[in-house]
This record gives C-alpha cells, sequence and structure tokens, in this order.
C-alpha cells in the first residue's frame, strides 16, 4: 500500500525521558512535515524538511530535534519530556512543496 | 486576529441535506486551499483542494472559493451519517499551510 506510515502508534512515558517517533511515505513525494495536535484538536506545523533539507522550523523548544536520512524518512526525537508534550503527532508529506499534503495515522505521545 | 478561522461547532444537518462549512482568512495573498476531514482519533484526510476562485465540485463536496472576501467554504450535498467529523481548513499561508480550529458536523440519521 502507498501511504504514510508512523511508529510507534501510542507512546506512553515519564517525564524526563528521551522518545523518538519514526515516519516513511512510499509516495514518492520530496516534502516531509510534522504537526502536533493538541487535545482542542489544533493542528499545528512543527517542521518540514525538503529533499532531506530543513525549511521550515517553528517556534518549537530544541528538546525536539527532526531528521531526515533520505527524502522518504523523517523521524522526531524529543529529549526531556515534559507533561505538555503529550498530544498527537502527525507527519506528513506533500510532492511539490506545500501542495496537497497527506498525513500519516498519527502517535499519541502521553507524558506521565 | 487568528489566520484561518471556522466555526467550531456543532454543526448540525439532517440525512439527506446540505451541510454548509465555512472558512475565513486573514492572509490575502494565499493562493491555495485545502479541506480535510478527520474522523475521531484518526488522521486529517484531504477531500478538496481549491486554487482559483469560483466553485470546484466533485461528487458530493463543493468548494467554494472568493479570493476578495477571503472566505472559503466546502457543501456536502446529500449528508450521510459517515460524513459525522471534524472539517478541517487549510490555507497557503507564506511557505507553510495554516489550519483552521475545524467544525464539527454531526449528520443525524
Amino acid at each position: 500500500d502507498t501511504a504514510v506510515s508512523q511508529t510507534p502508534k501510542y507512546l506512553v512515558t515519564q517525564m524526563g525521558n528521551d522518545k523518538s517517533i519514526k515516519c516513511e511515505q512510499n509516495l514518492g513525494h520530496d516534502t516531509m512535515y510534522w504537526y502536533k495536535q493538541d487535545s482542542k484538536k489544533f493542528l499545528k506545523i512543527m517542521f518540514s524538511y525538503n529533499n532531506k533539507e530543513l525549511i521550515i522550523n517553528e517556534t518549537v523548544p530544541n528538546r525536539f530535534s527532526p531528521k531526515s536520512p533520505d527524502k522518504a524518512h523523517l523521524n522526531l526525537h524529543i529529549n526531556s519530556l515534559e507533561l505538555g508534550d503529550s498530544a498527537v503527532y502527525f507527519c506528513a508529506s506533500s510532492q511539490a512543496r506545500y501542495n496537497e499534503q497527506f498525513f500519516g495515522p498519527g502517535t499519541r505521545l502521553t507524558v506521565l | 486576529q487568528k489566520e484561518v478561522e471556522q466555526n467550531s461547532g456543532p454543526l448540525s444537518v439532517p440525512e439527506g441535506a446540505i451541510a454548509s462549512l465555512n472558512c475565513t482568512y486573514s492572509d490575502r495573498g494565499s493562493q491555495s486551499f485545502f479541506w480535510y476531514r478527520q474522523y475521531s482519533g484518526k488522521s486529517p484526510e484531504l477531500i478538496m483542494s481549491i486554487y482559483s476562485n469560483g466553485d470546484k465540485e466533485d461528487g458530493r463536496f463543493t468548494a467554494q472559493l472568493n479570493k476578495a472576501s477571503q472566505y472559503v467554504s466546502l457543501l456536502i450535498r446529500d449528508s450521510q451519517p459517515s460524513d459525522s467529523a471534524t472539517y478541517l481548513c487549510a490555507v497557503k499561508g507564506g511557505n507553510k499551510l495554516v489550519f483552521g480550529a475545524g467544525t464539527i458536523l454531526r449528520v443525524k440519521s
């Protein structure tokens, strides 16, 4: 199946821990994104990569570090997790910058 | 002022009726507009994109864009209970996609 996939689907962890979320797309897109959707369902861009180059870096704590080993993969590493990091994190991809974006299934992160 | 505004709803319509969802945006230079549908616990799913003034139809969905009024809408004809979801308006602003907070649609059978 052609799609955007993310792992893990659920992540429950303690404050202060470090965790990673992985994303892969096999749609042949050249741009990938990380979004955060909070408890109020507001969806906000965090980062975007085009062909492994960082092109969007919103006002996000530097505890969040994205990495794109190639244009089909975009990972998100979070250091020193805080309660406020609890949210659903979506990966998305698109062909040609900022046109139609397709979302992965999401990773629900719960920080205890 | 929020960049993309939507009425949070819920908007309740009877089955078979037309559901009308509205969105306004603040960046007059925006060129690309999208509607996403998000079921509870699921990811946003792209249902319509529109780039020029006027109407664009796809099945039961019609997107309408009025750049002069900075207004974009989504009409859903013959609404079905399966259309019950949150509908997100997204606008390309500068170099990123900006989402509204979404409108909850409930279609009652």
